[in-house]
């Protein structure tokens, strides 16, 4: 199975700073169809995941600009600009390319 | 809008099967795919298997090949998980999410979640 990696774990962002999550797959992501599948979800505590990102770097409808993903083969990140308080909660990665699907083991972020 | 309603939460005895409902409203289930997550407490997301509700093709992770069972009723729009021979360490909340017909890519929308506690 692909492993997926986050870094860091936890994270605690000031109000109105930004963020960056590191992702990382133990094989490339890349498909035979030339796309490259992988997501980012956001979970707060007691809610389902939200769908962020798409594809690598495409924002979710409803997604504000203010969440950017980039990357490419197995290294992938995650940027906040401006976090703010409903971004509190865990990120995770997730990798639709192999499977089984699999999760990173997710980034906790707070307010400092 | 596109929404999951998931059946409500449940209380097992070890050995006992459960079947978590999620209806879909807002689409045409049998267009797209389910997936199915499930989270243990305090832990992370686990991706257990997918379903076409176009065909029924089913793809179950190694771990519950033998004991999960994935259908949908397209007149009802609702996609079905039935686990069986439950362990405490089934004890989790599981999700139904919206997944393609090819599987593994979308995951845009998600049900809110079953708490499935299994117990002696």
């Amino acid at each position: 199975d692909v492993v997926m990696t986050q870094s860091p774990l936890s994270l605690s962002v000031t109000l109105g700073q930004s963020a960056s999550i590191s992702c990382r797959s133990s094989q490339s992501l890349v498909y035979s169809d030339g796309q490259t599948y992988l997501n980012w979800f956001h979970q707060r505590p007691g809610q389902p995941p939200r769908r962020l990102i798409y594809k690598v770097s495409n924002r979710a409808s409803g997604v504000p600009a203010r969440f950017s993903a980039s990357g490419s083969g197995t290294d992938f990140t995650l940027k906040i600009s401006r976090v703010e308080a409903e971004d509190v909660g865990v990120f995770y990665c997730m990798q639709g390319t192999h499977w089984p699907p699999t999760f990173g083991p997710g980034t906790k972020v707070d307010i400092k | 809008q596109v929404q999951l309603l998931q059946s409500g939460a449940e209380v097992k005895r070890p050995g006992a099967s459960v079947r978590v409902s999620c209806k879909a409203s807002g689409y045409a289930l049998d267009s797209y795919g389910i997936s199915w997550v499930r989270q243990a407490p305090g832990q992370g997301l686990e991706w257990m298997a997918w379903i076409n509700a176009e065909n029924g093709d089913t793809k179950y992770l190694d771990k519950f090949q033998d004991r999960l069972t994935l259908t949908t009723h397209t007149a009802t729009r609702t996609a079905y998980m039935e686990l069986r021979s439950l362990r405490s360490d089934d004890t989790a909340v599981y999700f139904c999410a919206r997944d393609s017909l090819g599987g593994y890519d979308l995951f845009d929308y998600w049900g809110q979640g079953t708490l499935i506690t299994v117990s002696s």
